[in-house]
């Protein structure tokens, strides 16, 4: 499977602060790259999908305008929350195909945002 | 029709007994299924997964049933140990068109030792 790493592990930022998260591909070329969040207790909610090279595809509901995410190389992806407020604390999940055929997901270890 | 619906919600199991946790897709176009284990502050982990051309796939201690006619699969967890204490959530997809992972809700498995 493919190896995915995420910077940083955990945040806390103060409100009205933007925070950026970084997802990368570490073994793998991902031409795609997802961005989840996750409430505690809660499930996976998709965010986007991102593609390299072009913009990122957002699901209903998140706002493309707070949630900006960058794919820029086959290995990076970015997720920058602005003017974050405390209801943005969530842990934020990347994600990547290691085989799209197969439709294999393999998620990095995550991000914990705390807004203060 | 995109829901997966997961249960339980919640399962308390000896160790050494079988977990079980069950899944319910309603699109008869999804055709991948896979499971994933998340360890509290950790991602998920791909667990194992299925394709409706196959019943039943093993991989060590984990098994997935599916059932087509039904629009159900399910996992199960053999000799289950403490260190299986995770949440398990089911996930289902088109391997064409749409790319999109949609999951259940998740079941909290705690194995008592």
């Amino acid at each position: 499977g493919a190896v995915v790493s995420q910077h940083p592990s955990w945040v806390i930022c103060k409100s009205g602060t933007s925070v950026k998260i970084e997802c990368r591909s570490l073994d793998f070329q991902a031409t795609t790259m997802f961005w989840y969040r996750q409430f505690p207790k809660q499930s996976l909610m998709l965010m986007a999908t991102s593609n390299e090279g072009s913009k990122a595809t957002y699901e209903q509901g998140v706002e493309k305008d707070k949630f900006l995410i960058n794919h820029a190389s086959l290995t990076l992806s970015t997720l920058t929350v602005t003017s974050a407020h405390p209801e943005d604390s969530s842990f934020y999940i990347c994600s990547v195909y290691g085989d799209r055929a197969r439709r294999e997901q393999y998620f990095g270890p995550g991000t914990r945002l705390t807004v203060t | 029709q995109q829901q997966v619906k997961q249960s339980p919600q919640s399962l308390i199991v000896q160790k050494g007994g079988i977990s079980i946790i069950n899944c319910a897709y309603e699109n008869t176009a999804f055709d991948y299924f896979p499971w994933y284990q998340q360890f509290p502050g950790k991602g998920p982990a791909l667990l194992i997964a299925i394709r409706p051309d196959v019943s039943e796939k093993k991989e060590g201690r984990f098994t997935i049933s599916f059932n087509k006619s039904a629009k159900q699969f399910s996992l199960h967890i053999m000799d289950s140990q403490p260190g299986d204490s995770a949440t398990y959530f089911c996930a289902a997809t088109r391997t064409s068109g749409t790319y999109k992972y949609i999951f259940g809700t998740g079941t909290r498995l705690k194995v008592l030792a």
